[in-house]
């Protein structure tokens, strides 16, 4: 079955530092990648994502690119603020006519000044 | 829009108790999907809805654990008994068949917690 595996957490990174999540999955077809960031005592909300290979996702500074060879979607963001402190979960549907989402575990990031 | 809205966003009840969640989706949306957080599991899918007929129900844990969909706008989810193990954020999300490559939209969750 599909499934996707982030790195463990949690995090912690000074103000500006630069910010790599690794996210990998397994996947049947041609899967949709997505990031998802929950913020404390909130829903999830889509960062970005990509549809097919070599697509780069970004949205508010975070980048991600499909890469289909590695079987990898990381999560980059090259200088952190306080406010990126939250939880991201790397995701993946399976393709055409999947609309069910499998979440890694989630990655906790904290952000000191 | 208002996006997806769960109530009541937090609940506090005994052993043995019946609960119920309810969630109204984003006016238009088609699917409408059931979640649970917890640490130890992180995010699990329960059931989803489409154009409220249950699609796939294989998440939900036991027979103590019940979902409807009466209509477009509205759904239930129904714990009865509740245990202490089923403490936890329940998540209901929806997404629209043709939108932005099945993006799901989240509501705010319920945070439960089984005494």
């Amino acid at each position: 079955g599909d499934s996707v595996t982030q790195m463990e957490g949690p995090v912690t990174l000074s103000e500006e530092a630069c910010l790599t999540i690794n996210c990998t999955y397994t996947a049947t077809g041609y899967p949709s990648l997505f990031w998802y960031v929950q913020y404390p005592g909130e829903g999830l909300q889509l960062l970005l994502k990509a549809t097919k290979a070599d697509d780069k996702g970004s949205n508010k500074g975070f980048e991600a690119t499909y890469r289909k060879e590695t079987t990898s979607f990381h999560l980059e963001k090259g200088s952190v603020q306080v406010s990126d402190s939250a939880v991201y979960f790397c995701a993946l549907t399976s393709g055409a006519g999947s609309y069910q989402l499998t979440f890694g575990k989630g990655t906790k990031l904290s952000v000191i000044p | 829009d208002a996006g997806v809205i769960q109530s009541p966003r937090h609940e506090v009840t005994e052993m043995g108790q019946e609960v119920t969640l309810r969630c109204k989706p984003i006016s238009g949306h088609d699917y409408l999907f059931w979640y649970r957080q917890t640490m130890m599991r992180g995010l699990e899918l329960l059931i989803y809805f489409n154009n409220n007929v249950p699609i796939d129900d294989s998440g939900m844990p036991e027979d103590r654990f019940s979902a409807k969909m009466p209509n477009a706008s509205f759904s239930t989810l129904k714990i009865q008994p509740s245990e202490p193990r089923d403490s936890a954020v329940y998540f209901c999300a929806s997404s629209l068949v043709g939108g932005s490559h099945n993006e799901q939209f989240f509501g705010p969750g319920t945070r439960l917690t089984v005494l």
